[in-house]
């Protein structure tokens, strides 16, 4: 099993639509980056979270603590939304290795 | 606008060469880490560096070698390219304080 998983692998949406990626993850990984990755290869970081939510434009990302998952929400997506999303979660400890997930391919259609 | 830069974006090179993937931040992060990842892949860690003088391996088995002799500086080398070795690999710092990474664009290797 691995330590970070999400899901869907693939999601296709309308513009407009309210779009949820979910992330799960195992014991000893103390805080969870999101990540935005365009098909240029370049990553940028959206979230860390802890505990929480945060919001940041027309994304939400959402962590529960007890139950060791997160959610990445889009708020009236639009098609330049179209990424790859990463759930990552940074490993405690002296290191703070992130773990990554596979990724989520979001393609918006206009 | 970029902090973390790296270069070269895309290279294509023929086995048995020697190259190095440059990596450069202006941030003044201690820590920098180099992932590789495979198309559709997940990103793993192959280098990390926690300062100056200071290098470790990461979690997945890379034959490249990195060195951190200057804070903001962390190249990457492989000493002779195999069509292995084809992959994007990324670049990462953060500071101390700062809980979030940033990245660079990354490096698209072709060995050929």
């Amino acid at each position: 099993k691995n330590e970070v998983e999400q899901s869907p692998q693939n999601l296709t949406a309308q513009e407009g639509e309210f779009i949820t990626i979910n992330c799960s993850y195992s014991v000893g990984i103390s805080a969870l980056h999101w990540l935005q990755q365009h098909p240029g290869g370049g990553i940028v970081s959206l979230f860390m979270l802890s505990s929480g939510k945060k919001k940041h434009g027309r994304l939400i990302a959402t962590i529960n603590i007890q139950e060791k998952h997160s959610s990445l929400h889009i708020t009236a997506s639009h098609p330049r939304d179209s990424a790859v999303y990463i759930c990552a979660g940074r490993k405690g400890g002296a290191t703070n290795k992130l773990i990554f997930g596979t990724g989520t391919l979001l393609a918006v259609q206009p | 606008e970029a902090d973390i830069y790296q270069t070269p974006r895309y290279l294509v090179i023929g086995t048995g060469k020697k190259i190095t993937l440059e990596c450069s931040q202006t941030m003044g992060h201690d820590k920098m880490y180099w992932y590789q990842q495979d198309p559709g892949m997940e990103l793993h860690l192959i280098h990390y560096s926690y300062g100056v003088n200071s290098t470790e391996k990461g979690d997945l088995s890379s034959e490249s070698t990195v060195s951190r002799i200057r804070t903001e500086h962390f190249p990457l080398t492989l000493e002779s390219a195999r069509p292995s070795h084809t992959s994007q690999y990324l670049c990462a710092s953060r500071s101390r304080d700062f809980d979030g990474y940033t990245f660079g664009s990354g490096t698209r290797l072709t060995v050929v």
